[in-house]
């Protein structure tokens, strides 16, 4: 398998633009969750789904911030309009239900930069 | 709410020598607890995962206790290399079936030879 998918690896956006970060989760995989990470705070878990369904998305920092899961191979994280507090490292990861491991797959990252 | 905690933050060693990363969490009734490795500019490598039932488990070089009583895990990593060189970060799954890990801030490890 090719792992967790992320696209773009690299953004460079403006204040106010808006952007879309991707992700194809691993298949076979019922759980999808977005994390943002900060020299500052570490790493965020900013929402998650189960079955394409959101189940906790308390760490959206704002309503500029939305997250998607149309289908079980894709999701997407918007943030519109964008603010330079909102640079950083954006990950998705995925993990399964069966087995009872629930063992949690990283993407490589989208590292977000807005001026 | 979980606090996971990770001492030290950094650590620098010579190459060859034997060292341990310490994690503790504040709430014992976990799941499972995961160690991850984080290499600059990359994303998050799972290394090892321990159930909330295990002790310990082991992988080459690399062996993780858990104490879910006293709320602490140790990452061992014997004969340190060079390429060990990375962020290792904790984290801890709750005891139930939602899915969210509560991830400590991570040990820089460096080792030089």
């Amino acid at each position: 398998d090719a792992g967790v998918i992320q696209s773009p690896r690299h953004e460079v956006t403006e204040m106010g633009q808006e952007v879309t970060l991707r992700c194809k989760p691993i298949s076979g995989h019922d759980y999808l969750f977005w994390y943002r990470q900060t020299m500052m705070r570490g790493l965020e878990l900013l929402i998650y789904f189960n079955n394409n369904v959101p189940i906790d998305d308390s760490g959206m920092p704002e309503d500029r911030f939305s997250a998607k899961m149309p289908n079980a191979s894709f999701s997407t994280l918007k943030i519109q309009p964008s603010e330079p507090r909102d640079s950083a490292v954006y990950f998705c990861a995925s993990s399964r239900t069966s087995g009872g491991a629930y063992e949690q797959y990283f993407g490589p990252g989208t590292r977000l930069t807005v001026t | 709410k979980q606090e996971v905690t990770q001492i030290p933050a950094a650590l620098s060693v010579p190459e060859g020598e034997n060292l341990v990363l310490n994690c503790s969490f504040t709430d014992s009734a976990i799941y499972n607890l995961q160690w991850f490795r984080q290499d600059p500019g990359k994303g998050l490598t799972s290394l090892l995962l321990i159930q909330s039932s295990q002790r310990e488990q082991t992988s080459g070089r690399l062996n993780a206790s858990l104490d879910k009583s006293s709320g602490r895990s140790t990452l061992y990593i014997a004969a340190s290399q060079p390429g060990d060189s990375a962020t290792y970060l904790c984290a801890v799954k709750r005891g139930s079936t939602l899915g969210r890990l509560y991830f400590g801030r991570g040990t820089q490890l460096t080792v030089w030879p």
